[in-house]
């Protein structure tokens, strides 16, 4: 059984294009999580979200919005893209709270050309 | 704002060798604290964590973490490292519900 799953696994795609990746987590989490890790590896958060509050990195550009359809799932849809956004996007999930630990999905690759 | 580092970028061992990889992070209230493990082309696993409690936390595969309050550190430990531990290792720290990464620790093990 997948914890957290997301589609696409590689996406390759020219700059300007908009495009979509999907996450959704079968595990009761109540909150979701889009992080990019580049090239060098570092894990960067760009959102938290429940069913209460957003919160957003702001380097983040706005070009990224997240869009969570219901608790189980938090697409982030990117429009406009540019080459400095190839990179691996993971998704993850928790329950609220200090305390929880965190649940990662596969990582969706993403190449700009 | 809290800060994670991780000060070893990247570290090569033979098996059998002794490991230790450094976390410290700046944030003077209660935090939680987290190592990840990424195996190459997957993603981050938990390996252990330490919430309250034992300071010596032990988690899968053999590895340990010790917490020490007065360095704000969280190093993870294993005596014995195997090949199949070649990965790269994230110290992360949750304070006040924000989760932050260091940047991550390449292992290498030599056969």
């Amino acid at each position: 059984d997948t914890a957290v799953s997301q589609t696409p696994k590689y996406l390759v795609t020219q700059m300007g294009n908009d495009k979509s990746i999907k996450c959704e987590q079968n595990l009761g989490h109540d909150t979701m999580y889009w992080y990019k890790q580049d090239s060098k590896k570092f894990l960067k958060i760009m959102f938290s979200y429940n069913n209460k509050e957003l919160i957003i990195n702001e380097t983040v550009p706005n070009r990224f919005s997240p869009k969570s359809p219901d608790k189980a799932h938090l697409n982030l849809h990117i429009n406009s893209l540019e080459l400095g956004d190839s990179a691996v996007y993971f998704c993850a999930s928790s329950l609220s709270g200090r305390q929880e630990t965190q649940y990662f999905g596969p990582g969706t690759r993403l190449l700009v050309l | 704002a809290q800060s994670v580092s991780q000060h070893n970028h990247h570290v090569i061992l033979s098996e059998a060798a002794s490991l230790e990889l450094g976390c410290n992070y700046s944030y003077g209230g209660t935090v939680n604290l987290f190592w990840y493990v990424q195996y190459p082309g997957q993603h981050l696993q938990l390996l252990l964590k330490y919430f309250s409690g034992d300071p010596l936390v032990k988690g899968i595969k053999g590895f340990e973490a010790e917490f020490i309050k007065s360095k704000f550190s969280f190093n993870l430990r294993k005596p014995s490292v195997q090949w199949s531990d070649t990965a790269e290792y994230f110290c992360a720290v949750n304070a006040e519900g924000d989760m932050r990464f260091g940047a991550g620790t390449r292992l290498t093990v030599k056969p």
